[in-house]
């Protein structure tokens, strides 16, 4: 079964709205990556939360973590067309065997 | 900077056939991996390596074999393919510890099987 499962599996929003896409993992984790995939491209690393933080900010991006309710949320804020993508949440276990899990992930459609 | 470089790109086999999938990292990480990603299901790990020499499964290893006999490359083989094998598959290395674990993805080898 999927470690990450990403809600909702499809988003449509204009361009400038806010985006706004859940993970929900089941186990305990060291860290939680959210990646994005251009079509026909390979995934590209976004950011990193360790199990410990709450949130973390890279440029438009927002990540918080809730461990209690095992759950992130990626905000990309101001969207732009070139957001267009489908965005993956990975966890990485924290027992000894340091796997990462990738979820189904969320196709974002930023219409211009 | 290349990064992560996966050959072919694409190819169409046979049922029964054989081939081999290249990768090759250029940033000297240690961990390197081979996912394949299908509608639905994510990215599932086939097998992984720690470093030169040493291969372990992952979640889907069966009808795969790999080999990592230098530190920047890392061989996905099928000895017979089978249809149930189409997929895009993904090659990605990472260092092995810390922040910088995350994870840099080839761009994918899209594999049809007749």
């Amino acid at each position: 079964s999927q470690q990450g499962e990403e809600d909702p599996q499809a988003l449509s929003i204009q361009e400038g709205e806010n985006a706004t896409m859940n993970c929900s993992y089941k186990t305990s984790i060291n860290n939680l990556q959210w990646y994005r995939q251009n079509s026909g491209r390979g995934l590209v690393h976004l950011i990193l939360i360790r199990s410990n933080e709450r949130e973390k900010h890279s440029g438009r991006l927002r990540v918080t973590l809730d461990t209690s309710k095992k759950s992130s949320s990626l905000l990309i804020t101001a969207s732009r067309a070139a957001d267009t993508a489908s965005y993956f949440c990975a966890t990485r276990d924290s027992g000894g065997y340091q796997k990462v899990t990738f979820g189904i992930g969320t196709k974002l459609q930023v219409i211009p | 900077n290349a990064g992560v470089t996966q050959t072919p790109k694409f190819r169409v086999l046979k049922t029964g056939q054989s081939m081999t999938l290249l990768c090759a990292q250029d940033m000297n990480h240690e961990y390197m991996y081979w996912y394949r990603q299908d509608p639905g299901m994510g990215l599932r790990l086939i097998h992984y390596s720690v470093g030169e020499g040493t291969t372990a499964k992952g979640e889907v290893p069966d009808g795969y074999n790999v080999s990592r006999l230098k530190k920047q490359n890392f061989l996905l083989g099928l000895e017979s393919a089978a249809p149930s094998q189409t997929s895009v598959y993904f090659c990605a290395s990472s260092y092995h510890s810390g922040r910088a674990r995350a994870q840099h993805f080839g761009d994918g080898t899209r594999l049809s099987i007749l």
